[in-house]
C-alpha cells in the first residue's frame, strides 16, 4: 500500500496566521491527492481534490498544490472555524490517508 | 437531500458479529463506489472495504476474511457484515461515496458515522 506521511502532526496558530501542512507519498501518485477537514465528533469533509482543486463551497483562503510525492495545503489567514484536523488521502491505488494534522489555537 | 445514514453499531463481545447499514438518499448506490472507512479512537482513517459499481469489492488486509460488503439496490443501502470481531476493530465506521470529480476521485459524501465497540 502507498504510505502517506503528514507533517507536522500538530501545530498551534493564531487567527490570521498563514498555515501550511505537508503530505508526502511513498511513491509517485501524480495528482491523485485529496485533502479533508475533520472537526471533533464529525465526519471528514472534502476540501481539495486532484491536488489543487477546491471542492464546491470551500473558501478561497484554502489553497493546495504539489504533484508526484510532495503536496501542501495552505490556509492563508486562519479563521476560528478552521481549527480542526486535516487529512491527506491518495486515490492512485488502494485508498490510504495520512495520519492527520491537528491545527490548534495558540 | 443527498445523504448517507449509518446504523447498526453497538457494543459487542470479541468474536461476535455485527451488520452495519448505510442508507443512501438522493443518488443510487449501485452507480457509485461505496466505501466503509473507520477511525479508531484518537487515530487516523482507514479504508476497510469498497463496493464498486460493477459489483466487485476490496478489503483491507486487516479485515479480509472477516468482513463482507454488499448492497441492496431496492433499499438503496450498503451493508458491512462484520464477523469474528476483535478489540482492534473498535472504531467509528463511516460510509462514504467516492465520486469521479474533474481530474480526480474523492470521497465527496460521508455519513455521520456509527460506533462499534468490541469489548468483553
Amino acid at each position: 500500500d502507498i504510505q502517506m506521511t503528514q507533517s507536522p502532526s500538530s501545530l498551534s496558530a493564531s487567527v490570521g496566521d498563514r498555515v501550511t501542512i505537508t503530505c508526502r507519498a511513498s511513491q509517485n501518485i501524480g495528482n491523485y491527492l485529496n485533502w479533508y477537514q475533520q472537526k471533533p465528533g464529525k465526519a471528514p469533509k472534502l476540501l481539495v481534490y486532484a491536488a489543487s482543486i477546491l471542492h464546491s463551497g470551500v473558501p478561497s483562503r484554502f489553497s493546495a498544490g504539489g504533484s508526484g510525492t510532495d503536496f501542501t495545503l495552505t490556509i492563508s489567514s486562519l479563521q476560528p472555524e478552521d481549527f480542526a484536523t486535516y487529512f491527506c488521502q491518495q486515490s492512485y491505488g488502494a485508498r490510504t490517508f495520512g495520519q492527520g494534522t491537528k491545527v490548534e489555537i495558540k | 437531500e443527498v445523504q448517507l445514514v449509518e446504523t447498526g453499531g453497538g457494543l459487542i463481545q470479541p468474536g461476535g458479529s455485527l451488520r452495519l447499514s448505510c442508507a443512501a438518499s438522493g443518488f443510487a448506490v449501485r452507480s457509485n463506489y461505496m466505501t466503509w472507512v473507520r477511525q479508531a479512537p484518537g487515530r487516523g482513517l482507514e479504508c476497510v472495504s469498497v463496493l464498486y459499481s460493477g459489483g466487485g469489492s476490496y478489503y483491507a488486509d486487516s479485515v479480509k476474511g472477516r468482513f463482507t460488503i454488499s448492497r441492496d439496490n431496492s433499499q438503496n443501502t450498503v451493508f458491512l457484515q462484520m464477523n469474528s470481531l476483535r478489540a482492534d476493530d473498535t472504531a467509528v465506521y463511516y460510509c462514504a461515496r467516492e465520486s469521479s470529480l474533474f481530474r480526480g476521485d474523492a470521497f465527496d459524501l460521508w455519513g455521520q458515522g456509527t460506533t462499534v465497540t468490541v469489548s468483553s
